[in-house]
């Protein structure tokens, strides 16, 4: 089993829609987790961290649940500009901290 | 501004060649990563550094082989010892609780 796994997609949702995406991890010990956005060719850059409690930023919320070992991603009005792969990221603790990163999942939005 | 920086964007060498991948921040982190991604895959850790002349490899350390003189500089030489040097190569620097940050990245091609 993977550390990290993720639904590759792609997702092809039309503009308006909400999207959910699950990252499920299989180290109970991890401790912090992350979504990250890679547009094609480019970089990944840090979406937003994601909270025990879970957390939101405008149209995207973010969610943990503990008991079964997954955290989510909901984006809610999809726009255009939101195409993208969403990276899932788990920090792993122990004898040296670890990130471990998912391959990803695509959205593509469309018209 | 601060950011990270990596040059160049573009790299082509011929295969037996050792080329060092530049990388500099001006964030103040303590810690640097450099990471690969092959299409498909996600991304896998190479090298990281906590400190300044300390460093850890990663997962796929072999072929490569890194510095960290200066806080804000990291680079890496992909030597003629690593198999498969062509991918996307990432450098990302980070805060104390392991919010990365990426630069552009550097396509390295080897013929």
């Amino acid at each position: 089993r993977k550390e990290v796994e993720q639904d590759p997609g792609p997702f092809n949702v039309p503009e308006g829609a909400t999207v959910a995406f699950n990252c499920t991890y299989s180290n109970s010990a991890s401790q912090s987790f992350f979504w990250y956005r890679q547009d094609c060719r480019k970089e990944p850059k840090l979406l937003m961290s994601v909270y025990s409690s879970g957390n939101e930023d405008g149209r995207f919320t973010a969610q943990l649940n503990r008991a079964s070992q997954y955290i989510s991603l909901l984006i809610r009005d999809s726009k255009l500009s939101d195409s993208a792969t969403y990276l899932c990221v788990v920090l792993s603790t122990g004898t040296a901290s670890k990130l471990t990163f998912g391959t990803g999942t695509r959205l593509q939005v469309t018209l | 501004d601060g950011g990270i920086t990596q040059s160049p964007k573009y790299l082509f060498r011929k295969e037996g060649q050792n080329v060092t991948l530049s990388c500099e921040q001006n964030l103040n982190h303590d810690a640097m990563y450099w990471y690969r991604q092959d299409p498909g895959q996600g991304l896998r850790l190479i090298y990281y550094s906590q400190i300044v002349n300390d460093f850890q490899k990663g997962d796929i350390a072999e072929g490569y082989s890194v510095s960290r003189e200066k806080k804000e500089s990291f680079p890496l030489t992909v030597t003629s010892a690593q198999k498969n040097p062509t991918a996307f190569y990432l450098c990302a620097s980070s805060t104390r609780s392991y919010e990365q940050y990426f630069g552009p990245g550097t396509r390295l091609t080897v013929t």
